[in-house]
């Protein structure tokens, strides 16, 4: 199975602030990575998917990048509706792990 | 517009079954996969079983925590996706999400929606 290490669990971050989180998969998984933001209550929701696409609808300000073995979120300007947590996830092979998750807070 | 409800959680006995479902609308549910993930209360996400379309044989996959003792299916006249869930544990105790998959020639790509989750609690 394909292990996800996430970084950091959690954040404290002030709106327009510009944050990052890394997910490094146990093997090298090409692309095929995805990012999803949680809130509590709500339908996890796909924000980047195959490394770097953006989904239709998510703002600009949120990008992904890497390949294999070393990815990243970065979100360019905090807003208020992005304090949520944040899963990566590997589609490489089953079983499709996540990430342990990163816990974006309002500093 | 896209939309997932699951139903069907609740209280049960460990040792015991309980059936999800998983309702799709605003898409063509036959050309879609689907999968059920879960999280337990403080945890992380944690995927669980997935079902191909009729074109790629409805073949199935398990997390090897449910193998053996959960089972997904789909009816395709009524866009529903089940999740049965036998000699059920404490350790299964989670919000059941539903979500379609997005695929390209049959490889999975992303989980792209995802309904708001049915609890399902198993105690004595």
């Amino acid at each position: 199975d394909i292990q996800m290490t996430q970084s950091p669990s959690s954040l404290s971050a002030s709106v327009g602030d510009r944050v990052t989180i890394t997910c490094r998969p146990s093997q090298r998984i090409s692309n095929y990575l995805n990012w999803y933001q949680h809130k509590a209550g709500k339908a996890p929701k796909l924000l980047i998917s195959v490394a770097s696409s953006l989904q239709s609808g998510v703002p600009s300000r949120f990008s992904g990048s890497g390949s294999d073995t070393d990815f990243t979120l970065t979100i360019s300007s905090l807003q208020p509706e992005d304090f949520a947590t944040y899963y990566c996830q590997q589609t490489y092979s089953s079983p499709y792990n996540f990430g342990q998750g990163t816990e974006l807070e309002i500093k | 517009e896209v939309q997932l409800v699951e139903s069907g959680g609740g209280l049960v006995q460990p040792g015991r079954s309980l059936r999800l479902s998983c309702t799709a609308s605003g898409f063509n549910y036959d050309d879609y996969a689907m999968s059920w993930f879960r999280q337990a209360a403080g945890k992380g996400l944690e995927w669980v079983s997935f079902i191909r379309t009729k074109v790629y044989g409805e073949t199935t996959e398990y997390a090897a925590s449910v193998k053996g003792r959960f089972t997904i299916s789909r009816d395709d006249s009524k866009g529903i996706v089940y999740l049965e869930m036998n000699s059920l544990k404490t350790e299964d105790t989670a919000l059941y999400f539903c979500a379609r998959v997005g695929t390209i020639f049959g490889v999975v790509k992303n989980f792209d929606y995802w309904g708001q989750g049915t609890r399902v609690t198993v105690s004595s």
